[in-house]
């Protein structure tokens, strides 16, 4: 079974460092990775996806994520935050197998602080 | 925005009660998809219909039920209503059916409570 895992609930930053929201993932096959966004009282808000190729994906609002296979993980980063950037960041996979669900990670909270 | 919306924004009703939620995909997606997400469970996949058809099933209550209709919009029953259906319930569309590297496009969400 397919699973994620985003070991921090939490991320705290300051306005102008880089930030990094860490997941792992475990699954049979090949994954295709994704990564959402969820501010206050709205959807999630697609960022980036990998699906092959070149390890790393640049995704929207200047955020991107690198695919290290050995490691089995697919960490977000931003080189320099902003306030806005502070939201409910979710890591996703599934597998290459073909009809298989998304599943979400518990979500890691960013806070970017002035 | 991503296209996809959903009513109502906002439900409250009394417990044993019935609700239906209702969506609208995106402009030529085929596949419409249900989560459930509360804060001890996270986001959990529900359900999900291409073209008219179920095409997978996560970990939905058989008091809840799903369909979508021939223009594509989905409606989501949930019955006999408890408290611990208090959640957040999202859509989210994608073109194809099959497809692992589909992109999922989310709604705003339902926020429902039950009292």
């Amino acid at each position: 079974a397919q699973s994620v895992a985003q070991p921090e609930d939490q991320v705290n930053v300051a306005e102008g460092n880089p930030l990094t929201v860490k997941c792992t993932y475990s699954v049979s096959g090949n994954p295709y990775l994704f990564w959402y966004v969820q501010y206050p009282n709205r959807g999630l808000q697609f960022l980036l996806k990998y699906i092959t190729g070149d390890n790393l994906v640049k995704g929207s609002y200047g955020f991107e994520a690198e695919f290290n296979k050995s490691q089995t993980s697919f960490h977000l980063k931003k080189p320099s935050a902003l306030v806005s950037d502070s939201a409910l960041y979710f890591c996703a996979v599934r597998d290459n197998s073909g009809n298989t669900p998304l599943v979400f990670g518990k979500g890691t909270r960013l806070s970017v602080i002035a | 925005d991503s296209g996809v919306t959903q009513t109502p924004k906002h439900l409250i009703t009394a417990t044993g009660q019935r609700v239906t939620l209702r969506c609208s995909p995106r402009s030529g997606d085929l596949s419409v998809y249900w989560y459930q997400q509360s804060l001890d469970q996270g986001l959990q996949f529900l359900i999900q219909y291409y073209n008219g058809e179920e095409r997978a099933k996560g970990n939905i209550l058989e008091r809840f039920s799903a369909q979508q209709f021939p223009d594509l919009h989905s409606e989501l029953n949930l019955s006999s209503l408890e408290l611990g259906d208090s959640a957040l319930y999202f859509c989210a569309s994608s073109v194809g059916g099959t497809l692992s590297t589909d992109t999922q496009y989310f709604g705003p969400g339902t926020r429902l409570t039950v009292l």
